[in-house]
């Protein structure tokens, strides 16, 4: 597509509940990164994908947080078993062959009540 | 560690006069730099990069900023300031050769231009 989609703009859950955000790059991007902005913070990394190897997990705040792109495109964030310090807006950028240009998505406001 | 300050919290600033937003980084290496902004409820956009050669870098909506190698810094700036760059901005490194391509952030700066 034309840009980065993210989906739903918008999530409320129960603590304790499971929630999967997904990502939709742009096309051709071989790199998708997931960042979390909380508020009053700056964007905090969590993973990165770079084609077919292993994803950078070094920023994932706990084993609750799993992620996953399938077939190199759409990516899949997982966090299991809400808290409602996971409350913040997820976002999910992309990047091109020449690897400057990063593009975010509009994000993912989660609110765990 | 490798980190970006903005010093500034928030920066207010009248319609019509310069601006600048501040960023220093402690990387190492020769990083890339970017600076961002975000507009409430939407993600952010690609403002400029400063990635070699001309250490002044234009970008989107008339900013620019300048690459200051001696001083770590890469401080946003536009001449003339419009109620409409309201927004949050956002200063970004990514170390050269560093961990997969991943930038850091800072914490972001609040830019109020009052008309």
């Amino acid at each position: 597509g034309a840009g980065v989609s993210q989906s739903p703009s918008n999530k409320v859950t129960e603590k304790g509940k499971d929630v999967e955000l997904r990502c939709d790059p742009i096309s051709g991007h071989t790199a998708l990164y997931w960042y979390r902005q909380s508020l009053g913070q700056g964007l905090e990394f969590l993973i990165y994908f770079q084609g077919n190897s292993a994803p950078d997990k070094s920023g994932l705040p706990s084993d609750r947080f799993s992620a996953e792109r399938t077939g190199g495109s759409v990516s899949t964030l997982t966090i299991q078993r809400t808290q409602q310090e996971d409350s913040a807006v997820y976002l999910c950028a992309s990047l091109g062959q020449n690897n400057y240009g990063y593009t975010f998505g509009s994000g993912t406001r989660l609110t765990v009540v | 560690a490798q980190s970006v300050a903005q010093p500034e919290d928030q920066v207010n600033v009248a319609e019509g006069n310069p601006l600048t937003v501040k960023c220093t980084y402690s990387v190492s290496g020769n990083p890339y730099l970017f600076w961002y902004v975000q507009y409430p409820n939407r993600g952010l956009q690609f403002l400029l990069k400063y990635i070699t050669g001309d250490n002044l870098v234009k970008g989107s909506y008339g900013f620019e900023a300048e690459f200051n190698k001696s001083q770590t810094s890469f401080h946003l700036k536009k001449p003339s300031a419009l109620v409409s760059d309201s927004a949050l901005y956002f200063c970004a490194v990514r170390p050269y050769g560093g961990s997969q391509g991943n930038l850091i952030f800072g914490k972001g700066t609040k830019l109020s231009v009052k008309p």
